[in-house]
């Protein structure tokens, strides 16, 4: 089946640094994936569309410049988190859209477990 | 309005007994719906999902779920629940984000414990 794979799984940095995380397609190619934001508790918000060789699509209220999202590869895609802080301490979860029969699925990673200090 | 609801936070059923997660979903045209399962720290694997035919559509780990369209619900069941079902399910539907591109709308998720 289609799997997906995110790296680090879990990751600490200091107010003010930057975290970059990365979502692969394992076993297919990807022309768009999805990257998640879930807080404790809630359900998944989406933050932005990610195509590969174009710019990102970000949702309404989701800052491009601190969300940078790269789509360079068809099995690749990276979200990194600019300048964090406290505040953007999350779990960031990411999919990819692969053509099943008549209709699209996702398939999500793991998540990626961020904590600012 | 494009939405997706669970009215329940968690559900309690013991092992063996049948099982049922409640959706409800809004969404303009016809839908594709979908059912996730979380475990602790993972991210979501799909259990199946709908988008014609049979109402009733049979997903992964013998779990189904029903499709109604007059009520606009699509409950999680499965008719003998185990102990390794306990997780966070979500309910989600296609929906069209701000850019007009589709995007999954997601419900806030119902815990289901299933007890020994």
């Amino acid at each position: 089946g289609a799997v997906v794979s995110q790296h680090p799984s879990r990751v600490i940095c200091k107010s003010g640094t930057s975290v970059k995380i990365e979502c692969r397609s394992l076993d297919f190619q990807a022309t768009t994936m999805f990257w998640y934001r879930q807080f404790p508790k809630q359900s998944l918000m989406l933050m932005a569309t990610s195509n590969e060789g174009s710019k990102a699509t970000y949702e309404q209220g989701v800052e491009k410049d601190k969300f940078l999202i790269n789509h360079a590869s068809l099995t690749l895609s990276t979200l990194t988190v600019t300048s964090a802080h406290p505040e953007d301490s999350s779990f960031y979860i990411c999919s990819a859209r692969i053509l099943a029969g008549d209709a699209y699925e996702q398939y999500f990673g793991p998540g990626t477990r961020l904590t600012v200090t | 309005a494009q939405s997706v609801a669970q009215p329940e936070d968690q559900v309690n059923v013991a092992e063996g007994n049948p099982l049922t997660v409640k959706c409800t979903y809004s969404v303009s045209g016809n839908p594709y719906l979908f059912w996730y399962v979380q475990y602790p720290n993972r991210g979501l694997q799909f259990l199946l999902k709908y988008i014609t035919g049979d109402n009733l559509v049979k997903g992964s780990y013998g779990f189904e779920a029903e499709f109604n369209k007059s009520q606009t619900s699509f409950h999680l069941k499965k008719p003998s629940a185990l102990v390794s079902d306990s997780a966070l399910y979500f309910c989600a539907v296609r929906g069209v984000s701000t850019s007009g591109t589709y995007k999954y709308i997601f419900g806030t998720g119902t815990r289901l414990k299933v007890l020994a």
